[in-house]
């Protein structure tokens, strides 16, 4: 079965700083990994994805990540940090093997300080 | 403008009474999902559905039952059997069975027991 791991639950970065989270999965083939991200009480937005190709992956609002295949991870960076950015980013593994269910990571909250 | 909605946005029921909370899609996907989102615990899938009049347990389907008889619309209800229903739910869609697994989020609704 698949899995996926935010080791941090809580990241309180100061504004213009830079920003990682990690995310690592199990899967034993290449699996469908996405970064999203939800303000408080709505729904989640999609940052990017990945499926094949390129391992560094472009997404919206100046974010990127990094398909690791020999360390399962896929984590997501900026390189400034904006205040609009505070909120809860989730990380997500899906397989057309496991019926094209996506598993969810616990997220990771953001905090920005000014 | 296509997209998903979910309704209500907030929702309150007393112990023992059965809820149904409405999503609706227009943008012409086969498959539908429903989540539960708890504080540090994720989105957890409770039932999902790839094509009209067909549906699957999820991880917590327990105390929770659904329908497909159209394909923009995937209702949930909330049974009494479900002991502990206070929650955010998120219903999402996906294009089709078989592509890329990209889901696409509503607004949610927040369910509050009494």
């Amino acid at each position: 079965a698949q899995s996926v791991t935010q080791p941090d639950i809580h990241i309180t970065v100061s504004e213009g700083a830079s920003l990682e989270l990690r995310c690592n999965y199990s899967y034993g083939a290449t699996p469908y990994l996405f970064w999203y991200v939800q303000s408080p009480g709505q729904g989640l937005q999609l940052l990017l994805k990945y499926f094949s190709g390129d391992t560094l992956v472009q997404g919206i609002k100046g974010f990127e990540a990094e398909f690791k295949r020999s360390q399962s991870s896929f984590n997501l960076r900026k390189p400034s940090v904006h205040w609009s950015d505070a909120a809860e980013y989730f990380c997500a593994v899906g397989a057309k093997a496991a019926g094209n269910k996506l598993t969810f990571g616990g997220g990771t909250r953001v905090l920005v300080k000014p | 403008d296509g997209g998903i909605t979910q309704s209500p946005k907030y929702l309150f029921r007393k112990e023992g009474q059965n809820v149904t909370l409405s999503c609706e899609q227009n943008l012409n996907h086969d498959a539908m999902y429903w989540y539960r989102q708890d504080p540090g615990q994720g989105l957890r899938l409770i039932y999902y559905s790839q094509i009209v009049n067909d549906f699957q347990k999820g991880d917590i389907a327990e105390g929770y039952s659904v329908s497909r008889e159209k394909k923009e619309s995937f209702p949930l209800t909330v049974t009494s059997a479900q002991k502990n229903p206070t929650a955010f739910y998120l219903c999402a869609s996906t294009p089709r069975a078989g592509g890329n697994l990209e889901q696409f989020f509503g607004p949610g609704t927040r369910l509050t027991v009494l």
